[in-house]
């Protein structure tokens, strides 16, 4: 059974860069197309940007430039770099991955989340 | 972008009821890449259904999904209590992907 793990700080500064892992166990994180998503507290799901091993990452137009995603195969990890952050970027992350078969195919396994939140 | 709107926002039901929850596109999703999600309070989403009617492994049969380009239909046959949570329509033909604000199925 695939498990998705997030990791990082829950408490970061205006300004500062939101750095997340993802670590996935029970599969290779070489097969399969991977994304963040997150979740306002109280909102919706917003999907941030996915990465695959062996592509360049694709992200949601709506966070510019501030987004990074990046993968570690020897590590089975991937992660999220989010700049200049503002109160606005306070949500629960979650990490998922996409069923088998390409990007164009939707999340079957998530994390449990992680509360992030940006305040001085 | 594609826009997903979803309605009601809130639906009061009972147990044993029938539930019907609407997702409307901005524009046509192509080749019916949308799937439906239903999360309870603390817990990630969780997938039922993809390409707009097939069943995720794990979906009790009572939950069907229908539809096609810009109007799409998440039907719970008879609600068991474990069914009284959160639903959302996701789009993943078009990027970004895109979901909607959520149904919210709520015990009368």
């Amino acid at each position: 059974q695939v498990q998705l793990q997030e990791s990082g700080p829950g408490l970061v500064k205006p300004s500062e860069t939101l750095s997340l892992t993802c670590t996935v166990s029970g599969g290779s994180i070489s097969s399969f197309y991977w994304s963040w998503i997150r979740q306002p507290p109280g909102k919706g799901l917003e999907w941030i940007g996915y990465m695959y091993h062996s592509a360049g990452p694709n992200h949601n137009p709506s966070l510019k430039s501030r987004v990074t995603i990046s993968i570690d195969t020897s590590r089975n990890q991937f992660s999220l770099n989010l700049s200049s952050v503002t109160a606005a970027d306070t949500a629960v992350y979650y990490c998922a991955r996409h069923t088998p078969g390409g990007a164009r195919l939707p999340f079957d396994f998530w994390g449990q989340g992680i509360l992030v939140t940006v305040s001085s | 972008e594609i826009v997903l709107t979803q309605s009601p926002g809130t639906l009061s039901l009972s147990p044993g009821e029938r539930a019907t929850l609407s997702c409307r596109a901005s524009q046509s999703v192509s080749s019916s890449y949308l799937a439906w999600y239903q999360q309870k309070p603390g817990q990630a989403p969780r997938l039922l259904i993809s390409g707009a009617s097939s069943r995720a492994t794990g979906t009790p049969d009572r939950f069907s999904g229908s539809g096609s380009g810009t109007d799409f239909t998440l039907t719970i046959s008879r609600l068991e209590p474990e069914d009284f949570a959160v639903y959302y329509c996701q789009q993943y033909g078009s990027s970004p992907w895109t979901f909607g604000q959520g149904t919210k199925v709520e015990i009368k």
